[in-house]
């Protein structure tokens, strides 16, 4: 079975400053792993995900995120945050085999002036 | 044009009622999803469907019956409604893949509140 940590549950941090969330996940088989945003009162929206290939990923508004085997790690980054990416982020993992996605507990991003 | 649609958008209903929450894809994907986001945000896999198949019944109390007419529709509906049911409900689809890769699209949410 697959489960997933997010060691943050809330990441405060200042405009224009660069931000990293982490999220390590234990599995025994491959998996897929995902970056989903979700803001206030809305529904998911994929931010990238990594599949195979290269281990550095990149994703829409400006997020990039590093698959590490050896440390199964998959912590999500952005050089500069905006007050727009306030919002809840999620890691997930699925295994190659199956079709429900494996979600973090989450980690709040705010993003202050 | 909404990929994944859900109704109603809010519920609110007291203890001991039934109620069912409707989701509805156009995207043409042949799977699809409930997953149940709690008071802490955590988000949890209820029901998976593959062209009208149940394929994941995870450990949900017998009160909660996922149906799908057809592959665009995954209905969920609650017997019973208990405080602990308050959550928001997420419908999501995808389509299987033969390299087993299949992106899941989500709908809005549908936030339930039992009073």
């Amino acid at each position: 079975a697959q489960s997933v940590t997010q060691l943050d549950s809330q990441v405060p941090v200042f405009e224009e400053a660069p931000v990293e969330l982490r999220c390590n996940y234990s599995s025994s088989v491959s998996v897929y792993l995902f970056w989903y945003v979700q803001y206030p009162n809305q529904g998911l929206q994929l931010l990238l995900k990594y599949l195979s290939g290269s281990t550095l990923v990149k994703g829409i508004n400006g997020f990039e995120a590093e698959f590490n085997k050896s440390q199964t790690s998959f912590h999500l980054r952005k050089p500069s945050v905006h007050i727009s990416d306030t919002a809840e982020y999620f890691c997930a993992v699925r295994d190659r085999a199956g079709t429900a996605l494996i979600f973090g507990k989450g980690t709040t991003l705010s993003v202050s002036s | 044009d909404t990929a994944v649609s859900q109704t109603p958008k809010y519920l609110v209903t007291q203890m001991g009622n039934d109620k069912s929450i409707k989701c509805e894809q156009n995207l043409g994907h042949d799977t699809m999803y409930w997953y149940k986001q709690d008071s802490k945000k955590f988000l949890k896999i209820m029901f998976s469907y593959n062209n009208k198949e149940l394929i994941i019944n995870e450990t949900v109390p017998n009160r909660f019956s996922p149906k799908s007419p057809d592959k665009a529709h995954l209905n969920l509906h609650i017997n019973s409604l208990e405080l602990g049911d308050s959550a928001v409900y997420f419908c999501a689809s995808s389509q299987m893949g033969t390299s087993g890769y299949n992106e899941q699209f989500f709908g809005p949410g549908t936030r339930l509140t039992v009073l």
